[in-house]
């Protein structure tokens, strides 16, 4: 199994441009995360999936940020317009049914820069 | 508030030597306590996860152990390599059925292992 796929792996733009980050949880899976990294922070939630229906939102920072679940193998990140305090690293986790204990995968993660 | 401390925030260790990494956490109610390692520009794997019964867990030269009375727990690593060198994430979950909506992460011990 190939994991938790994220693209872009780097992705640089300016301020007020829109950006669209991807992640294919692993086969399987029927939840899907959207997590944002920084050093101030930490790891914090921005949204979750449970079988491609959106869960929690309650992380999205603000309207700038959207998130969809066209299907069980993709899933999409979108911030417009992007400001610089959007600049992140924002990992995508997967994870399938369990009693409670279930195990998250992570992807490699999206460096985002927003200059 | 629920929260979840970790100390130190940073350690630096010669290799062979044994660490231990501490996590105290004010999350209620508990479900599950998790110990992730992140290498640098990789995502978060998981090492162990132990509920409220388990006072201890190991994964190869990692041992968790959990205090829940006290609200405390470990991730001891036996004679420390290199590839150790690593951010170890403290995550702490409230529910019992879907856990993952509810992981409430600490901010990470930054271990570097020297040769």
């Amino acid at each position: 199994d190939a994991g938790v796929i994220q693209s872009p792996r780097h992705e640089v733009t300016e301020m007020g441009q829109e950006v669209t980050l991807r992640c294919k949880p692993i086969s399987g899976h029927d939840y899907l995360f959207w997590y944002r990294q920084t050093m101030m922070r930490g790891l914090e939630l921005l949204i979750y999936f449970n079988n491609n229906v959106p869960i929690d939102d309650s992380g999205m920072p603000e309207d700038r940020f959207s998130a969809k679940m066209p299907n069980a193998s993709f899933s999409t990140l979108k911030i417009q317009p992007s400001e610089p305090r959007d600049s992140a690293v924002y990992f995508c986790a997967s994870a399938r049914p369990s009693r409670g204990n279930e195990k998250l995968f992570f992807g490699s993660g999206t460096q985002l820069s927003v200059l | 508030k629920n929260q979840v401390e970790q100390s130190p925030q940073s350690l630096i260790i010669l290799e062979g030597k044994n660490c231990t990494l501490q996590c105290n956490y004010t999350v209620s109610p508990f479900s599950n306590l998790r110990w992730y390692k992140q290498d640098t520009g990789r995502g978060p794997v998981s090492l162990t996860i132990m509920t409220f019964s388990e006072n201890t867990k190991s994964n190869g030269r990692y041992t968790a152990t959990l205090d829940a009375d006290t609200k405390q727990s470990s991730l001891h690593i036996t004679a420390s390599q290199l590839s150790d060198s690593a951010s170890y994430i403290c995550v702490v979950s409230t529910d019992r059925g879907s856990t993952l909506g509810r992981l409430y992460f600490g901010r990470g011990t930054q271990l570097t292992v020297w040769p």
